[in-house]
């Protein structure tokens, strides 16, 4: 069975801070990893890594695949209230998405 | 989200009754699933469609079936709700098998079920 487990849970950070999410995965058929933040409502897509090493990044998020020991991190620098959200990873493996169970991440003024 | 609706957004119902999700796409995708979200679990499978009347169970499936009639109509059902079942659903399309190109997944935009 596919499993995606995240880490930490949860996370309370001050604006300013960096902060690093941690995603390992067992996926059979692995075809990429998504990173989506979801602030109550549905998940919005943030990043797709097919590749190792390659880092991808968007403003102050940024993110890299370790296709070798199964994992991905997500950083956020310079942390800002608008980023306290849920922030899930997905691995797409035969024909589905399986997520973890999400880092909550709550960012004080 | 554009394309992709789902009803009712919310719904209280009393525990033995059946209930039908419904979740309408209108990008023409192929496959369409259906997942729960629910505190310290992130999102789960419950079925998904590969095609008109070819559906295959998730994850956590058992107590809820799933139609598919027509290529933008995906039905969940819940056969005789119980308290567990108490969640947010969410309905997801997407073009490919393979993830392909376009991020994944479209989500709608989920709803909210009590039961009591």
């Amino acid at each position: 069975e596919d499993k995606v487990v995240q880490s930490p849970l949860s996370l309370v950070v001050h604006e300013g801070d960096t902060v690093t999410l941690n995603c390992s995965y067992e996926v059979t058929n692995f075809r990429s990893l998504l990173w989506y933040k979801q602030e109550k409502k549905a998940p919005t897509f943030l990043f797709m890594l097919t590749s190792s090493g390659i880092e991808k990044k968007s403003g102050r998020l940024s993110s890299i695949l370790d296709k070798k020991e199964l994992f991905s991190i997500l950083n956020i620098t310079a942390t800002q209230t608008g980023d306290s959200a849920v922030y899930l990873c997905a691995v797409w493996g035969y024909g589905k998405l399986t997520f973890g169970q999400g880092t909550i991440l709550t960012v004080h003024p | 989200d554009a394309g992709i609706t789902q009803s009712p957004r919310h719904k209280v119902t009393e525990t033995g009754t059946p209930v039908t999700l419904r979740c309408h796409q209108t990008e023409n995708h192929r496959y369409m699933y259906w997942y729960r979200q629910d505190p310290g679990h992130g999102l789960r499978l419950i079925h998904y469609s590969y095609g008109v009347k070819d559906t295959d169970k998730g994850e956590v499936s058992d107590g809820y079936s799933v139609s598919r009639s027509k290529t933008e109509d995906f039905l969940l059902t819940l056969e005789s709700a119980t308290s567990s079942q108490t969640s947010v659903y969410f309905c997801a399309i997407s073009e490919s098998w393979a993830g392909g190109p376009n991020y994944g997944y479209t989500f709608g935009s989920g709803t909210r079920l009590t039961v009591v």
